[in-house]
């Protein structure tokens, strides 16, 4: 089991259709990630978030939208995806306090048909 | 890109232990070392991090040496649902927030 909770486990879009990805976390985490994993390759930082402020974007396309309406709650909605887009997306949290380890969260599988 | 190079993948008896390297060589000093791993379709799972010294917990042992150039982790008797891949992540923490950066890992497979 994971504190960080992401919603829903899986989702499958067109390319047309808009969607969010929810990620929530109780622990009182200021800092909240999403990173985005293909298959059979390491997790890619896609947006930090430190008090609910985007800190870094890591030049993700403008089809994601990330946005933290407060300090648990994470969204990433999506809108005009494309087929390559598919992939497993990751929350995560930390303390935002010194050497503190991120908790992830198991993922939203995403297909874009 | 990630500071750390790890072996591809592993292999390891059921009930032995797991030794994992990783090699840091440009590690600055106010890096530490994260080990976290992933289980098939699973989010990865923190394992244990250290700044010079060894540590030790419930999950593992991490081993650093002197120079802080390489460690290892130890799972000390392997069990098959430790088979997931393994990653040696060293991140600066002057920043509280600032994120992992994930290489390409070990692959561990435990064979009973």
């Amino acid at each position: 089991d994971t504190e960080v909770t992401q919603t829903p486990k899986h989702l499958v879009m067109g390319m047309t259709n808009k969607k969010s990805l929810k990620c929530e976390q109780h622990m009182g985490h200021r800092a909240m990630y999403w990173y985005k994993q293909k298959a059979k390759k390491p997790p890619e930082l896609m947006f930090v978030y430190s008090y609910e402020k985007l800190s870094i974007n890591e030049s993700v396309p403008s089809r994601f939208s990330p946005e933290c309406p407060n300090s648990s709650l994470l969204n990433l909605h999506l809108h005009a995806l494309q087929p390559e887009d598919s992939a497993l997306y990751l929350c995560a949290s930390t303390s935002g306090a010194g050497d503190s380890p991120l908790h992830f969260g198991n993922g939203t599988r995403l297909t874009v048909t | 890109d990630a500071k750390t190079t790890q072996p591809t993948s592993m292999d390891c008896a059921e009930g032995r232990a797991a030794n994992l390297p990783c090699n840091h060589s440009t590690i600055s000093g106010n890096e530490y070392v994260y080990w976290y791993r992933q289980i098939h379709s699973q989010g990865p799972q923190y394992i244990i991090h250290g700044l010079k010294n060894n540590e030790t917990n419930e999950m593992a042992s991490l081993i650093i040496t002197e120079d802080r150039k390489s460690s290892t982790l130890i799972l000390p008797h392997a069990t098959l649902r430790d088979t997931a891949v393994y990653y040696c992540i060293v991140r600066d923490t002057y920043s509280g927030n600032t994120p992992l950066v994930f290489g390409k890992g070990t692959r561990l497979s435990v064979i009973a």
